[in-house]
């Protein structure tokens, strides 16, 4: 069956980057995409970026963009998301989940990693 | 950036009722690329509609989707204890973003 399995909680200071994992099992990964949602405690979801696996195209939100670089490695089917320059406001849960891309486009989230809670504190 | 604003905030309703969710966006929806979760504490979000009013693999068909351009209704149509959560929208049709979500309580 379709498992993401995501890396542990962080607890970083601010100014401090962060990398969370995602591993896929269970489906032909260079077929799909890889986005990467987060949720602040008691907060909505916020996209934060997918990425093409099969031609590694990638498409960033603005409140990350230039801090954040999202990148895979096949031979692992793993996905990974680095977040550069913690602020407080970071603070949240990190989801992975599966997608589908095409011409450029990547399309829903059919299935979702267990979450990575990321505390940046002081 | 498409804003996508739902309606209400929050639901309050009993089991065996209707409920009617709404996600407007603040320009029109390329090709009706909009989804719904639904999402309990603790817990990832699932896919339940994909493409306005695709049912996504296993969603009981009381849930269903509908709507074109700026305007989106998710439905269920008789609520069952299981169904109390958050409600998010997504509009995947430039770049994405998601709605606020709708909390439908008991």
């Amino acid at each position: 069956q379709v498992q993401l399995v995501q890396s542990g909680a962080e607890v970083k200071k601010p100014g401090a980057s962060v990398n969370v994992t995602c591993k896929a099992s269970g489906f032909n990964f260079v077929t799909y995409g890889i986005a990467w949602v987060r949720q602040a405690p008691g907060q909505g979801l916020e996209w934060m970026g997918w990425l093409s696996i099969y031609n590694d195209d990638t498409n960033n939100g603005r409140k990350v963009q230039g801090r954040v670089t999202m990148t895979i490695d096949t031979s692992a089917n793993t996905a990974y998301m680095e977040l550069r320059s913690l602020r407080s406001d970071d603070t949240a849960f990190y989801y992975c989940a599966r997608t589908y891309c095409s011409g450029g486009r990547c399309y829903y989230f059919d299935y979702w990693g267990q979450g990575t809670l990321v505390t940046v504190s002081s | 950036e498409i804003v996508l604003t739902q309606s209400p905030g929050t639901l309050s309703l009993s089991p065996g009722e209707r409920a009617t969710l709404s996600c407007r966006a603040s320009q029109s929806v390329t090709s009706s690329y909009l989804a719904w979760y639904q999402q309990k504490p603790g817990q990832a979000p699932r896919l339940l509609i994909y493409g306005a009013s695709s049912r996504a693999t296993g969603i009981p068909d009381r849930f269903s989707g509908s709507g074109s351009g700026t305007d989106f209704t998710l439905t269920i149509s008789r609520l069952e204890p299981e169904d109390f959560a958050v409600y998010y929208c997504q509009q995947y049709g430039s770049s994405s973003t998601f709605g606020q979500g709708t909390k439908v309580e008991i």
